[in-house]
């Protein structure tokens, strides 16, 4: 199985709402990522998890918030977002190494109403 | 300040029209150069990483190279399916060790 998994495909949420984003790789990488893109710019990185600790935050709202309960699964839970906060989100996993080759899903496009 | 730029920003050919995309960057410590294809509302596939200049990686229609401030991505014949978003990322030690995305050229390839 060569295949990060991002569920779900698409989220509409209201900027109340309390919502999560799920990823999944059984390759058996020990660093996964979250990523943002916005449209028709590059990924933009937002959290690294090495070994199921968090080893980069890069500055992101308390709003976003990342859980990593074992080593094939990574989480982002969303609450209060904002309109600007609409964008496709990115989960990726490498092998060992911080940012070796990275296996992206496919995303979740979020729309924040 | 580390930099990647690519150009161009957006790239239109005739089926079997070779072309080139440049990535340059300024920075220093580089540990890894990465290309990444990309599609409409997909995540970025994995294409080559390069480590050192003089480096050369080929995989069917796309060749890579590396020198000390730029990469290329070069296109022979390009099909219709080779349309997408190529992206460049560079892996600096010194940039709290992440990769460092350029802003992408978008290629379009025309039957």
């Amino acid at each position: 199985d060569t295949e990060v998994t991002q569920t779900p495909k698409h989220l509409v949420m209201g900027m109340t709402n309390k919502k999560s984003l799920k990823c999944e790789q059984h390759m058996g990488h020990r660093a996964m990522y979250w990523y943002k893109q916005k449209a028709k710019k590059p990924p933009e990185l937002m959290f690294v998890y090495s070994y199921e600790k968090l080893s980069i935050n890069e500055s992101v709202p308390s709003r976003f918030s990342p859980e990593c309960p074992n080593s094939s699964l990574l989480n982002l839970h969303l609450h209060a977002l904002q309109p600007e906060d609409s964008a496709l989100y990115l989960c990726a996993s490498s092998p060992g190494g911080l940012n070796e080759k990275l296996f992206f899903g496919s995303g979740t496009q979020l729309s924040v109403l | 300040e580390d930099q990647v730029t690519q150009s161009p920003e957006a790239l239109r050919l005739q089926e079997g029209e070779s072309s080139s995309l440049n990535c340059s960057y300024t920075v220093s410590g580089l540990r890894g150069l990465f290309w990444y294809r990309q599609d409409p509302g997909k995540g970025p596939e994995f294409l080559f990483t390069l480590y050192s200049a003089g480096e050369e990686k080929e995989k069917e229609r796309l060749k890579a190279t590396l020198t000390k401030k730029e990469s290329f991505l070069h296109i022979t014949a390009p099909k219709p399916e080779d349309s997408a978003t190529y992206l460049c990322a560079v892996h600096i030690k010194a940039a709290g060790n992440k990769l460092t995305f350029g802003g992408g050229t978008r290629v379009l390839v025309k039957p």
